[in-house]
């Protein structure tokens, strides 16, 4: 066990919906970094905050976007969803806003399905 | 941007055999290269990794090898035992740590009995 809790573990939708993914990052985490990870794409970085702000931002739809909230958990949201985000969903966390030596500690992940 | 590209897309191997993934990179930026394993139903969990400044590094069974100049490192896992089965990825990073990485596409290890 990360120690990186991830909910719900499935989600199914239609498309159009709109959902939302949670994660608590290990205690003691600041950065928050979600990945998606799809059968064409493989893993993708796309976004990282660090004590509740934007730390880095990758291949992150405009339809998506995500938060840390005080308490550190975050939450990614995907709107105006498509068949083609159908994939699994990955929170990491990291001990400081990862830096050289800092692992990456990553969760079960959230299977979407956009039906 | 980064490009890691992985090889082959799968592997099996007899017990006690040896594997060896490989990956090559495009950005002569990238300074740091960590190795995943992904159990089913679980997220990637580090295994190794390996920064620009070395050129191999061990650690019991599994050693990862770094050449700069022809921008490749390749995993090497001895004495493969059947709770090694996994897909395993490389990645890459040109910030020196786990921030921003570029996976490869993947190798499913199959440990055959």
């Amino acid at each position: 066990d990360s120690g990186v809790t991830q909910t719900p573990k499935h989600l199914i939708t239609a498309t159009g919906q709109r959902v939302t993914l949670r994660c608590s990052p290990r205690s003691g985490d600041l950065s928050v970094y979600w990945y998606q990870q799809s059968l064409d794409q493989g893993l993708q970085f796309l976004i990282q905050y660090y004590n509740g702000e934007e730390r880095a931002k990758g291949n992150i739809l405009e339809r998506f976007s995500a938060q840390q909230f005080p308490d550190l958990h975050s939450e990614l949201n995907l709107s105006s969803l498509e068949l083609g985000d159908s994939a699994l969903y990955f929170c990491a966390s990291s001990l400081f806003g990862g830096e050289a030596n800092e692992k990456l500690f990553f969760g079960s992940g959230t299977q979407l399905s956009v039906l | 941007g980064e490009n890691v590209e992985q090889h082959p897309s799968t592997l099996s191997v007899q017990e006690g055999d040896s594997a060896v993934i490989k990956c090559t990179y495009s950005d002569s930026a990238s300074n740091y290269f960590p190795w995943y394993k992904q159990e089913l139903g679980k997220g990637p969990q580090l295994i190794i990794d390996i920064r620009s400044n070395v050129g191999e590094k061990k650690d019991q069974r599994i050693a990862v090898t770094l050449n700069k100049t022809a921008k490749h490192f390749s995993l090497h896992i001895t004495e493969t035992q059947p709770e090694d089965s996994a897909v395993y990825f490389c990645a890459a990073s040109i910030h020196g740590s786990a921030r921003q990485l570029t996976f490869g596409s993947g190798t499913q290890l199959t440990v055959l009995p």
